[in-house]
């Protein structure tokens, strides 16, 4: 049975402070990891892809990931109140199997 | 704009009753998807085409039916056999199976009266 899992939150962090959600995953073979933000009652948008180890930075948010120890994060850096949403963390294989979803972290950036 | 379009965004259906959700994409992707999304749970694949005339079931394709008969569109009916329908119902694609990144549509929302 293949895994994401990540804290359900809320996590809650002041205006300006860094965000930090966090997702491990069971598959060792798994090599696509998308990190989506869904506001209520919205469809996801992607907002980072990471397929090598280490960081991948874009903007105000960076993707680390280590395949070693079976783990993703996004941080987003200085957070605002437009943050606030549920983060989706999604692994797949590139041999065809299906994308896993873990069941999100509720963000609240507080004013 | 390239993008998936789903309709309707709300839908109310009686039980014992079938309903056909709609989408359709411009990305000239060839594989779609159908996930179902309940409150504080991650998405569930429901079934997915990767080809005109094909599509395999997921991990939740009970009480559900799709077909793909033309590239842009993949409609799935929730059937009276679905014994709890009530969800956000999403549809994406990537341009291969499973590669790339999900582009969703804007979902559809099923409520059994």
């Amino acid at each position: 049975q293949k895994e994401v899992e990540q804290n359900s939150g809320p996590l809650s962090v002041p205006e300006g402070a860094i965000a930090s959600l966090n997702c491990t995953y069971s598959d060792r073979g798994s090599q696509s990891f998308f990190w989506y933000r869904q506001y209520s009652g919205k469809s996801p948008e992607l907002i980072m892809s990471i397929y090598s180890n280490g960081d991948k930075e874009d903007g105000r948010f960076t993707a680390q990931l280590n395949k070693a120890s079976q783990y993703v994060s996004l941080l987003i850096r200085d957070s605002q109140p437009s943050d606030s949403a549920t983060y989706l963390c999604a692994v797949n294989l590139f041999y065809g199997q299906n994308f896993v979803f873990g069941p999100g972290t509720r963000l609240s950036v507080l004013p | 704009d390239g993008g998936i379009t789903q309709s309707p965004k709300y839908l109310f259906r009686k039980e014992g009753q079938n309903v056909t959700l709609s989408c359709e994409q411009n990305l000239n992707h060839d594989a779609m998807y159908w996930y179902r999304q309940d409150p504080g749970q991650g998405l569930r694949l429901i079934y997915y085409s990767q080809i005109v005339n094909d599509f395999q079931k997921g991990d939740i394709a009970e009480g559900y039916s799709v077909s793909r008969e033309k590239k842009e569109s993949f409609p799935l009916t929730v059937t009276s056999a679905q014994k709890n329908p009530t969800a956000f119902y999403l549809c994406a694609s990537t341009p291969g199976l499973n590669t790339g990144e999900l582009f969703f549509g804007e979902g559809s929302r099923l409520t059994v009266l």
